[in-house]
C-alpha cells in the first residue's frame, strides 16, 4: 500500500524567502515521486520527479526535491519566491511497478506575499 | 502537440441523472487516466485505460465508469448522480509502455450536482 502525507495545507511566505513544503510517503515497494502544481482553473503541472536515478532532483520554476529513504521524505524547496509560485503544490507516489495509479497528497497551498 | 483536451469544461446535472465526459489524450498516448478532486477527499484515482481495456482501477462504486476507443479518446460515465460527485475530473494521459510514463493532465471538467 502506498500513501502520502503533506504537512500544513497553508503555507505563506515573503517574495523572495525560501519555500519549503514537506512530503513524507509510506510505500511497500520502491517508490516513484512527484511533485504537480496547480493553479486556479487548472490541470495539475508536473514540477519534477524523483525515478530511482539521482536523490536530489531539479524540476522547473527552480524547485528542487531531495529523496531521503532513511526518513521517507521528498521536501520540496526554492531558495526564493516569486508571486507567481502562488498556486497548490501536491505530492504524489507510486509503485515502480505501476507508474500509471497516482496516490495523491492533500495538497499545500502556497501564498507568497510582497 | 496540443495538450489534453477535456470536453465540457463545466456541467451542471441535479441528483439521479447521468452525465459523460470526455477526454481526448495527446497524440500518440495510448493510456488515459481519470481522478476525481473534492475539497474533502482530495485527488483520488477512477481509473486508467490502456488499448481500450481498463488496466487499473480505483475504489469507486459501479456508478463509476470507463471507457477507451481505437483512436485513444476515453470517456466516463457517472450514473446516478448524489450531491458527493461534485467535484473536478481530470484526465490524464502518457505514452503506456515504457517503465516510467510521465502524466499529462488536462484541465479538468467542473461537475457540480444540484
Amino acid at each position: 500500500a502506498q500513501s502520502v502525507t503533506q504537512l500544513g495545507s497553508h503555507v505563506s511566505v515573503s517574495e523572495g524567502a525560501l519555500v519549503l513544503l514537506r512530503c513524507n510517503y509510506s510505500s511497500s515497494v520502491p517508490p516513484y515521486l512527484f511533485w504537480y502544481v496547480q493553479y486556479p482553473n487548472q490541470g495539475l503541472q508536473l514540477l519534477l520527479k524523483y525515478t530511482s536515478a539521482a536523490t536530489l532532483v531539479k524540476g522547473i520554476n527552480g524547485f528542487e526535491a531531495e529523496f531521503k529513504k532513511s526518513e521517507t521524505s521528498f521536501h520540496l524547496t526554492k531558495p526564493s519566491a516569486h508571486m507567481s509560485d502562488a498556486a497548490e503544490y501536491f505530492c504524489a507516489v507510486s509503485g515502480t511497478y505501476n507508474t500509471d495509479k497516482l496516490i495523491f497528497g492533500t495538497g499545500t497551498r502556497l501564498q507568497v506575499f510582497p | 502537440k496540443a495538450g489534453v483536451t477535456q470536453t465540457p469544461r463545466y456541467l451542471i446535472k441535479t441528483r439521479g441523472q447521468q452525465v459523460t465526459l470526455s477526454c481526448s489524450p495527446i497524440s500518440g498516448h495510448r493510456s488515459v487516466s481519470w481522478y476525481q478532486q473534492t475539497p474533502g477527499q482530495g485527488l483520488q484515482f477512477l481509473f486508467e485505460y490502456f488499448s481500450e481495456t481498463q488496466r487499473n482501477k480505483g475504489n469507486f462504486p459501479g456508478r463509476f465508469s470507463g471507457r477507451q476507443f481505437s483512436n485513444s479518446r476515453s470517456e466516463m460515465n457517472v450514473s446516478t448522480l448524489e450531491l458527493g460527485d461534485s467535484a473536478l475530473y481530470l484526465c490524464a494521459s502518457n505514452g503506456g509502455t515504457g517503465a516510467y510514463n510521465e502524466q499529462f493532465f488536462g484541465p479538468g471538467t467542473r461537475l457540480t450536482v444540484l
